[in-house]
């Protein structure tokens, strides 16, 4: 079946520092891999997408890469700001169906 | 482009009562998605429609209903409340089926007393 499982957190982090939130996913077939965030109070907003392997989507400094062989999707960031607090979901797309599997979510808090 | 609008944003009911949720997806989507999102259980997927059928269910009670309309419009509705329904409802337009992202609306906030 599909799932996906993604770090626990509540993160905090300062200002500026690296953030990686670790996915992994298991498949049929081959799906297409997303991040989405949410901010409180808010519905999810896309964050990037890549739709096969080595594919690496990004968007507002964030980057994740597609890895089939070790079937992850880890989010990375090189310096985060406080606007980036957030929760951040992993999800993937089954390709025999328009279904999302979304993993548990993260929640970044970043301190000035 | 207007996004993904859910009415209304708030909600508040009585266990037993019935409730009715409208989504109007983005101009020229024809796939809606409905999910649940709970503190406990995460983001759960409830159903999709395309082309006003239901094309896919999640694992929820027959009490959990949906239709879409010729515009795209689509409601959901859940009858017989009870306190777990208690959750933020979710929508989602996609232009199409496969493979692609889903926009999500803000959600409409059920809670059940």
């Amino acid at each position: 079946g599909n799932s996906v499982t993604q770090m626990e957190g509540p993160v905090t982090l300062s200002e500026e520092a690296f953030l990686t939130i670790n996915c992994t996913y298991t498949a049929t077939g081959y799906p297409s891999l997303f991040w989405y965030v949410q901010y409180p109070g808010e519905g999810l907003q896309l964050l990037l997408k890549a739709t096969k392997a080595d594919d690496k989507g990004s968007n507002k400094g964030f980057e994740a890469t597609y890895r089939k062989e070790t079937t992850s999707f880890h989010l990375e960031k090189g310096s985060v700001q406080v606007s980036d607090s957030a929760v951040y979901f992993c999800a993937l797309s089954d390709p025999a169906g328009n279904q999302f599997y979304f993993g548990t979510g993260t929640s970044l808090t970043v301190i000035p | 482009k207007a996004g993904v609008t859910q009415t209304p944003r708030y909600l508040i009911k009585t266990r037993g009562q019935q409730v009715t949720l409208s989504c109007s997806p983005i101009s020229g989507h024809r796939s809606v998605s409905w999910y649940q999102q709970t503190p406990g259980q995460g983001l759960q997927f409830l159903f999709e429609y395309f082309s006003e059928t239901q094309r896919n269910k999640g694992n929820f009670p027959g009490r959990f209903s949906g239709r879409q309309f010729s515009n795209s419009r689509s409601e959901m509705n859940v009858s017989t409340l009870e306190l777990g329904d208690s959750a933020l409802y979710l929508c989602a337009s996609s232009f199409a089926r496969y493979n692609t992202e889903a926009f999500f609306g803000q959600g409409t906030r059920l809670t059940v007393v």
